[in-house]
């Protein structure tokens, strides 16, 4: 069974930083891309990033390109998500996601909240 | 920057059909696929590579594509069919992912 289980999420300062995490079970995560996606309070899905199988190529929605920083250990069947320079804007359930064919998405995790306030 | 259209509501009565379309320049050249999210829970696929159903998706479910318009289609919509429902699919040059504004299903 595949399973997704975000951890990381919580209350941040405008301007302060937080690393998510996504710990990977039930298939072969070497073999996928992985993106993040958030979904901000009663609002729709927003693609975030992507990876490769590798980590050797990613890519950035342009509201978090340079900001934010996708990684993965694929020794530790986990994925990163470093947020630098958090905005109010940046609030939102971040739900951790496996790519398969073409960009599509799979399979989701649960979620995990960050909430930017001062 | 890309974007994908959808309708923000679509109502049925139990046992109608119900078609949620997607509408995106790219799409005749990208795949889309179908998430259906209820609410508190996460998103779960149930339509990928514009018309095949993963395994577990009630067969009242389809999609197709026409154009630069793809429909996900619920023949015989169910209460349990309620929920909020995505498409999603890349740019022209698959550098990025998008998702579509989301579509309210009522069944009443």
């Amino acid at each position: 069974e595949v399973q997704l289980v975000e951890s990381g999420g919580g209350l941040v300062q405008p301007g302060g930083s937080l690393r998510l995490s996504c710990a990977a079970s039930g298939f072969t995560f070497s073999t996928y891309w992985m993106h993040w996606v958030r979904q901000a309070p009663g609002k729709g899905l927003v693609w975030v990033s992507r990876i490769n199988r590798d980590g050797t190529s990613t890519s950035y929605a342009d509201s978090v390109k340079g900001r934010f920083t996708i990684s993965r250990d694929n020794a530790k069947n986990t994925l990163y998500l470093q947020m630098n320079s958090l905005r109010a804007e940046d609030t939102a359930v971040y739900y951790c996601a496996r790519g398969n064919w073409n960009y599509g998405i799979d399979y989701w995790g649960q979620g995990t909240l960050v909430t930017g306030s001062s | 920057s890309y974007e994908l259209t959808q309708p923000p509501s679509v109502s049925v009565s139990p046992g109608q059909t119900a078609r949620i379309t997607c509408s995106g320049d790219a799409l005749p050249n990208q795949y889309a696929y179908w998430c259906q999210q209820k609410p508190g829970q996460a998103p779960v696929l149930v339509m990928y590579k514009d018309n095949e159903r993963p395994s577990g998706i009630p067969e009242r479910f389809s999609g197709s594509s026409s154009g630069t318009t793809v429909t996900l289609t619920i023949s015989g919509a169910q209460a349990e069919d309620e929920a909020d429902y995505y498409c999603q699919s890349a740019d022209s040059s698959g550098s990025f992912v998008v998702f579509g504004g989301g579509t309210k299903l009522t069944v009443l």
